[in-house]
Order: structure tokens, then sequence, then C-alpha cells
């Protein structure tokens, strides 16, 4: 069975860091790109960051940038988020998901098929 | 950043009727236009891909149109199930963007 599996989501402290996991199952990460995507209590989807499964292209949102990191463990078929600096603001579920293709090499732009289903983090005092 | 807004925000349909949904993007993103359907509490489920292409699995009353900066989801004949928040995604630039939601309550 394809799936996603997230894990390390957390109520940490303003400042303070936390590793987010992803671990996918039922397929291997080659040939695919793995995001996270979040979405605030009561709010829209926010894309948050993307990477190929080589690691060697790697986006984020500008929110984000320069406090998270993803990473990618292709002997684990583990995806990571190291989020740093942590602000309310983040607070969310935060969603791991899968994108085929994503080169597009198809000439068609795929979607993200598989997604897991979510781990809250909550920034607070 | 690509803005894609989505029309109307909330839209109340009975059984049976047609649902079409808006979604704009501020500049031109070809047919890298992606929507998806979210139910409270669960992940977000692929319905439409590349602007016009039906996701696996989704029932044939789903269907996508559009190219540029307009695009239309619509629902030909809704059925109950079908209540829950849609959403427009591109991924023409980075960073990759959603649209704000419709909500279609049956």
């Amino acid at each position: 069975q394809v799936q996603l599996v997230e894990s390390g989501g957390n109520l940490v402290l303003p400042g303070k860091s936390l590793r987010l996991s992803c671990v996918a199952s039922g397929f291997t990460l080659s040939g695919y790109a793995i995001q996270w995507v979040r979405q605030a209590p009561g709010k829209g989807l926010e894309w948050v960051a993307i990477t190929w499964n080589d690691g060697k292209n790697e986006h984020y949102a500008d929110s984000v940038k320069g406090r998270f990191i993803i990473s990618i463990d292709n002997s684990k078929n583990t995806v990571y988020l190291q989020m740093n600096a942590l602000r309310p603001e983040d607070t969310a579920t935060y969603y791991c998901a899968r994108e085929d293709d994503p080169d597009m090499v198809s000439g068609y732009y795929l979607g993200v098929d598989v997604w897991g289903h979510g781990t809250t983090v909550t920034v607070s005092s | 950043d690509i803005v894609l807004t989505q029309s109307p925000a909330r839209l109340s349909v009975s059984p049976g009727e047609r649902a079409t949904l808006s979604c704009r993007a501020s500049h031109h993103i070809d047919s890298y236009l992606a929507w998806y359907q979210q139910k409270p509490g669960q992940a977000p489920k692929l319905l439409i891909y590349d602007a016009s292409y039906r996701a696996t699995g989704i029932p044939g009353r789903f269907s996508g149109s559009g190219s540029g900066t307009t695009f239309t989801l619509t629902i030909s004949s809704l059925e109950p199930e079908d209540s829950g928040v849609y959403y427009c995604q591109q991924r023409s630039n980075w960073p990759v963007t959603f649209g704000g939601g419709t909500e279609v309550e049956i």
C-alpha cells in the first residue's frame, strides 16, 4: 500500500527547533519529489518546501527560507523537515506529499497524488 | 509570487445540480495547475492534474478546463459526498502557491 506517514509534531516554544519525519512505504522515492504543505487551524493550504529524491534540487517558501531545511535519506525512504527559529505563525498541521515526475519529463504537471495524514506543530509559550 | 484567486469563496448547491468553481492566476501558468478536494479532518485529495486530466479513481462528474490565467473546475451533478473545500494549485513558478479555496456545501 502506497502511503506517507508523518511524525515529530509537538508543542514547542518560540525560537526553538523541531524535526518532522515523513516515511514512505509501498514505493521508493526514486523518480518522485516530496514536499511539505502546511495548514494553520481553520485556514487554507500553504506550500512549505520540496526536495527531489536525489537531494540535488530543493525549493522553499519565502516564509520559511533560512529557517527550515528539507532533506532526504533514500536508504530509509524518509524525508525530513528541520524547523529552526520557530514562530507562533508556524503553528499548523504539516502534511508531506508526493509529486510524480517533478521535472515534467512527460510534459504534464501530474500533481501531488499521495498525501500523509499530517502531524501537528504548535508553537506557543 | 503567482497569486491564485478562487471564486466564489462559498457555494451552496443541491444534489444533482452543477457547480462551477473558478481559479484565476496573476500570471500565465500554461496548464501547470491541479485541483484538490479536502474534507474536514482529512488530507487533500488530488482531483485534476495539468488543468484538465482526472486523477486515478476520480469520478467522471469532475472535469477541469482552462489554460494561461483562467481555470475552471466543474462538478456536473453534485453528490452529497462532494461537500468540502476545493483548492487550486500552480506549479509553473516557484514558490508553489495554492488558491484560498472554495467551500462547497451540499
